[in-house]
């Protein structure tokens, strides 16, 4: 059973502290991705890496960053946490090349 | 004007009603429609995915795409309450980049 896990499901963190998402798949993907999920806007890319080591910035990348040291994890890094960034953040990983993408359970969360 | 719209409901139906979900988009050069079910609290998983225009049966879901009027569509037969969820349209445009919708809440009423 293919799997994509985020290491948090809800999150509250304060303005400005430093907050780390972690995304492991078990599926051998090159392709990994954030997003963000808000009502109203559905799923904006935040930043995708097709290797490790390499990233690519996506739509929305202005507050964030990423990691990919290993190809099964990939960290998306929220330098200095802002109530904007309240949302669902959601991980991805795919095959090159390949149309299906599989997501992780989400991870919710709130700047206080 | 966005390149993907797609009305965000929600959407209330009775047991056994069939269902349409739309989306609009604006590039005349997209090739895959793919759609997304997402349950609460979880991520979202491929339901259909389709290659340029025409229809793709599975089931009770019909998905099937209109590049002239650039409309895809996802028809649901005989609806049930675990088909209770939110619908997410999704596009691939080449490469990397997958666009969405906002995605429809559907509400089937047992």
């Amino acid at each position: 059973d293919v799997k994509v896990t985020q290491s948090s499901r809800y999150l509250v963190k304060r303005t400005g502290e430093k907050v780390f998402l972690e995304c492991v798949q078990d599926m051998d993907h090159e392709n990994m991705f954030w997003y963000r999920q808000d009502p109203g806007l559905g799923l904006r890319l935040i930043y995708f890496s097709y290797d490790v080591k390499m990233k690519e910035k996506g739509d929305i990348p202005e507050g964030y960053s990423v990691s990919r040291e290993k190809k099964e994890r990939f960290s998306l890094i929220l330098e200095s946490a802002s109530t904007n960034q309240t949302s669902m953040y959601l991980c991805a990983s795919s095959f090159p090349a390949v149309t299906e993408a599989f997501f992780g359970q989400g991870t919710r969360l709130t700047v206080v | 004007q966005k390149e993907v719209e797609q009305d965000p409901g929600p959407l209330s139906v009775p047991e056994g009603a069939i269902v349409s979900l739309n989306c609009t988009y604006s590039n005349s050069a997209f090739q895959y429609f793919m759609w997304y079910r997402q349950y609460s609290r979880k991520g979202p998983e491929l339901l259909m995915y389709t290659y340029s225009s025409g229809n793709k049966e599975d089931g009770r879901f019909t998905a099937q795409v209109d590049k002239s009027s650039k409309y895809i569509s996802l028809f649901i037969r005989d609806s049930q309450p675990s088909d209770s969820a939110t619908y997410l349209c999704a596009i691939d445009t080449g490469g990397f980049k997958t666009i969405f919708g906002a995605g429809t809440r559907l509400f089937v009423k047992a």
